[in-house]
């Protein structure tokens, strides 16, 4: 697509549920991001991909938290054993040649 | 954890005016971006400007650099109720994940 796309845009779960996030970046996009994003604060890195591997995920939280993209294309973020402290907007993004970042809508996570 | 401090926190304006947004950081960095956010919405990138760069123009956007100082400014200039949003800074360091500061809530007053 034109964009990166987050699916599910929402995601409700029962703490102590497992969640799963998708993010589909900018075609011919090699590096992807993972943010965080709590209400009236700025993104927070969680982890950064450059192809398939994981390039840096010194902002992952836990070891509840878990990313893969290995094709180097769509990544997923994994969430286990949830925790009401999950509750947050997360955000994925495609980096370009020239360095902007570009990003999808997000997907927030309500923990209940 | 975020290293980018922005200031002000919130900024009210009225329509016409210029708002001016400061970013601070602490580390030595590649580039430094800016970023809006609607409410409710993704990052949207605004412009970019290198470390070797110390101004840069983009329609009603002007955005400096001062790298001795660690600290950048973003105006808009003649500022529209459309411009209303979250701005955040955002620089590239050596570890090549891409920092955000804490944001400046803009509103302009139409």
């Amino acid at each position: 697509g034109a964009g990166v796309s987050q699916t599910p845009s929402n995601k409700v779960t029962e703490k102590g549920k497992y969640v799963e996030l998708r993010c589909d970046p900018i075609s011919g996009h090699t590096a992807l991001y993972w943010y965080r994003q709590s209400l009236g604060q700025g993104p927070e890195f969680l982890i950064y991909f450059q192809g398939t591997g994981a390039a840096d995920d010194s902002g992952l939280p836990n070891d509840r938290f878990f990313a893969v993209r290995p094709e180097g294309s769509v990544s997923t973020l994994k969430i286990q054993r949830t925790e009401r402290g999950d509750s947050a907007v997360y955000l994925c993004a495609s980096r370009s040649g020239t360095g902007e970042l570009f990003f999808g809508e997000g997907s927030r996570l309500t923990v209940l | 954890s975020q290293q980018g401090e922005e200031d002000p926190q919130a900024l009210s304006i009225q329509e016409g005016e210029n708002a001016t947004m400061n970013c601070s950081y602490k580390t030595s960095i590649n580039n430094l971006q800016w970023y809006r956010q609607n409410s409710g919405r993704g990052l949207v990138h605004l412009i970019l400007i290198r470390s070797n760069e110390r101004e840069k123009h983009s329609g009603r956007l002007r955005v400096t650099l001062d790298t001795s100082k660690k600290s950048s400014s973003l105006l808009i200039t003649a500022s529209r109720a459309a411009d209303t949003a979250s701005y955040f800074c955002a620089y590239l360091g050596s570890a090549r994940q891409l920092t955000f500061g804490s944001g400046t809530q803009l509103t302009v007053l139409p």
